[in-house]
């Protein structure tokens, strides 16, 4: 079955630094969505792309769906202490629509 | 007001109990998940029901008896429980069944001794 590949595991970032978090699929994507779970909490949804190409940005957060829509990216400028958790792409299968998520990348931060 | 509520929050029982877990939403979503989040954080669905009926049943024990009263509420009986069924297990719900935002519970901790 179709899945997605997450890349870092894990980031450990200097506060104010910059970092990205990969997203990859080899079957073509419908779409792809972000969810951020915090630390003892619940994933959250954050975004999600549809279009090949398309960029969004959240404050200091930047979504990228490839051109190709294969593969997709977050990357988080400027990182604050309140980005710390874990990051999560999901996107659907083509037979079911069932979500399948990444592995996750866990970002903490050094003060 | 809670979107996506669970109970318990945390559930300590010994091997061989059984156990529910209860969840409701209130956004009048027609979809409702059960995953499973172990040590790893790795998020895998369990089930899934699209307004009382279900729709995705995962390579899951038979254990594990997911009961959807009505679309509003998606309940989950682990017979026999055992070690390895250690978790954060998650409620999520969504608007339809298909490719759409997900909205999560709190969770529930359930361990095993």
């Amino acid at each position: 079955g179709q899945q997605v590949m997450q890349i870092p595991q894990y980031q450990h970032v200097q506060e104010g630094e910059d970092f990205t978090t990969y997203c990859n699929s080899s079957t073509t994507l419908s779409n792809i969505q972000w969810y951020k779970q915090r630390p003892g909490g619940h994933p959250v949804f954050l975004i999600q792309l549809v279009k090949s190409g398309e960029v969004k940005k959240q404050k200091r957060l930047t979504f990228q769906f490839g051109e190709a829509k294969k593969n997709s990216s977050l990357h988080i400028t400027a990182t604050q202490t309140t980005d710390v958790g874990t990051y999560f792409c999901a996107a659907p299968r083509s037979n079911d629509y069932k979500l399948s998520f990444g592995a996750g990348t866990t970002v903490t931060v050094r003060a | 007001d809670t979107a996506v509520s669970q109970t318990p929050k945390y559930l300590v029982t010994q091997m061989g109990n059984d156990k529910s877990i209860k969840c409701e939403q209130n956004l009048g979503h027609d979809t409702m998940y059960w995953y499973k989040q172990d040590s790893k954080k790795f998020l895998k669905i369990m089930f899934s029901y699209n307004n009382k009926e279900l729709i995705i049943n995962e390579t899951v024990p038979n254990r594990f008896s997911p009961k959807s009263p009505d679309k509003a509420h998606l309940n989950l009986h682990i017979n026999s429980l055992e070690l390895g069924d250690s978790a954060v297990y998650f409620c999520a719900s969504s608007q339809v069944a298909g490719p759409y935002e997900q909205y999560f519970g709190p969770g529930t901790r359930l361990t095993v001794t």
